[in-house]
């Protein structure tokens, strides 16, 4: 597969245990976010996003958190999974409702058995 | 649905050879479509973006170009590769409401 990833931080987590993965983005006037999920070898997968609007969103097994305080998004994986293991990274969007996205180099999820 | 085809998956090219790869979108009309190159440990470099047929952005200054002929196709080109050029390659698709970037499965270009 590609090479994406091979300095990235890793976080590794017990199968069944809680994974949180942060985020740290720059600006002050991103609203809106997403995590995207990224598996050895093929694209980034849309996982959930959230708008400046909101503190908090949850989907399926997954939720997302935005402090804009310190402008800080993390999210949240219940009951990891081996499946779960790939890069997540996040992206804001600088410009409102545009479509240049800044992405961060992400972290690597290691799911041990 | 809509789904999002990219193609080749893995291109292997010697230095000063042309290159074309290409990115259809099947489901959507009127997609904006982009090119972003992934390096190792780093976020994704926005390469172009298009709003609409022959409508290119271009976001860095490269050895890289891009064209849409057709609504749903984009296509990234080069007329002599560089070394530099090694990387991995994604194609992505919003529509104009919602901002979501869906991308396609990447081209791992190696230039030797």
């Amino acid at each position: 597969g590609e090479s994406v990833g091979l300095h990235l931080p890793t976080l590794s987590v017990q199968e069944g245990d809680n994974s949180i993965i942060n985020c740290a983005y720059s600006n002050s006037a991103s609203d809106y976010f997403i995590w995207y999920k990224q598996e050895s070898g093929k694209g980034p997968q849309f996982i959930i996003d959230i708008r400046s609007n909101m503190d908090k969103r949850q989907g399926q097994r997954v939720t997302v958190l935005l402090n804009k305080t310190v402008k800080h998004l993390s999210l949240q994986i219940a009951a990891t999974q081996p499946g779960d293991s790939a890069v997540y990274f996040c992206a804001e969007n600088r410009f409102g409702y545009g479509q240049n996205f800044v992405f961060g180099p992400g972290t690597r999820l290691s799911v041990l058995p | 649905s809509q789904t999002i085809h990219q193609w080749p998956a893995t291109l292997v090219q010697p230095v000063g050879s042309p290159l074309s790869l290409e990115c259809t979108v099947e489901g959507t009309s009127n997609p904006n479509l982009y090119w972003y190159r992934q390096a190792a440990g780093r976020g994704l470099q926005l390469l172009f973006y298009s709003v609409g047929i022959g409508q290119i952005s271009s976001e860095v200054p490269q050895n890289l170009s891009a064209s849409r002929p057709q609504d749903r196709q984009f296509i990234l080109s080069s007329k002599k590769l560089l070394l530099s050029d090694s990387g991995f390659y994604l194609c992505a698709w919003s529509n104009g409401e919602v901002n979501i970037q869906y991308f396609g499965a990447g081209t791992r270009l190696s230039v030797l």
